[in-house]
């Protein structure tokens, strides 16, 4: 089974700043990750597939990058309707499994 | 895009099981385009995949859920299920029912019903 290791696991952010989010893998995964935010009372929802293909409706603000073992989440801009949890998941190898996820919230 | 929405009992004793239902609306469940898909959510386990089928009704399971799973289609009713035998309190979590699809050849669960809670508790 392909783990899949979040940091941090909190990150505190003032809202416009910048958040790196990273995910790695403990084999290689090819580009074959997805990223989901996922607000309080409310389901996952798909921002980032193949790595860095933004998902239907997405912002551009939300950029997925990296490959093989290294992936990073990045929010240009924080909003305020961005601070949730986000959690990565790979599909290269079965069974699918999700990371830890890393919880934005605010300085 | 198709909805779903998940049903069943919120409170199961334990070893018995554990049924849920999804049901599908804006599209068929008999459709190719999708894996009808089961995933978990616990404080304790974070996300977990638990299993999909496909509308001809091959099933795939997580090894480590396997003995115990078993997923099912209606396609009658545009519905699929889940079950879960000999239940304990670390099956306590939030359950999800999703699709899992493809865009070329890049797959990813979208969309996913809002959840339905399920208690493992006597």
């Amino acid at each position: 089974e392909i783990i899949l290791t979040q940091s941090p696991a909190t990150l505190s952010v003032s809202p416009g700043e910048r958040a790196t989010l990273s995910c790695r893998a403990s084999q290689g995964v090819n580009s074959h990750l997805a990223w989901y935010q996922q607000k309080v009372g409310q389901a996952p929802r798909l921002l980032i597939y193949g790595a860095f293909n933004r998902a239907t409706g997405i912002p551009a603000r939300f950029t997925g990058s990296g490959s093989g073992t290294e992936f990073t989440l990045t929010i240009s801009s924080l909003q305020s309707e961005d601070f949730a949890v986000y959690y990565c998941q790979q599909y290269d190898n079965w069974p699918l499994t999700f990371g830890g996820g890393t919880k934005v919230e605010t300085k | 895009q198709v909805q779903l929405q998940e049903s069943g009992p919120g409170l199961v004793k334990p070893s018995q099981t554990l049924s849920l239902t999804c049901t599908v609306s804006g599209g068929s469940i008999s459709t190719s385009d999708y894996y009808w898909t089961w995933i978990r959510q616990s404080p304790g386990q974070g996300l977990e995949w638990i299993g999909y089928i496909y509308f001809s009704g091959n099933t795939f399971y997580n090894p480590s859920l396997e003995s115990r799973v078993t997923i099912s289609i209606d396609t009658s009713k545009n519905q699929f299920s889940l079950k879960l035998t000999s239940v304990t309190a670390a099956d306590t979590a939030m359950y999800y029912c999703a699709t899992f699809r493809r865009i070329t050849y890049r797959w990813f669960f979208d969309p996913w019903g809002q959840g339905t809670p399920v208690t493992v508790s006597s």
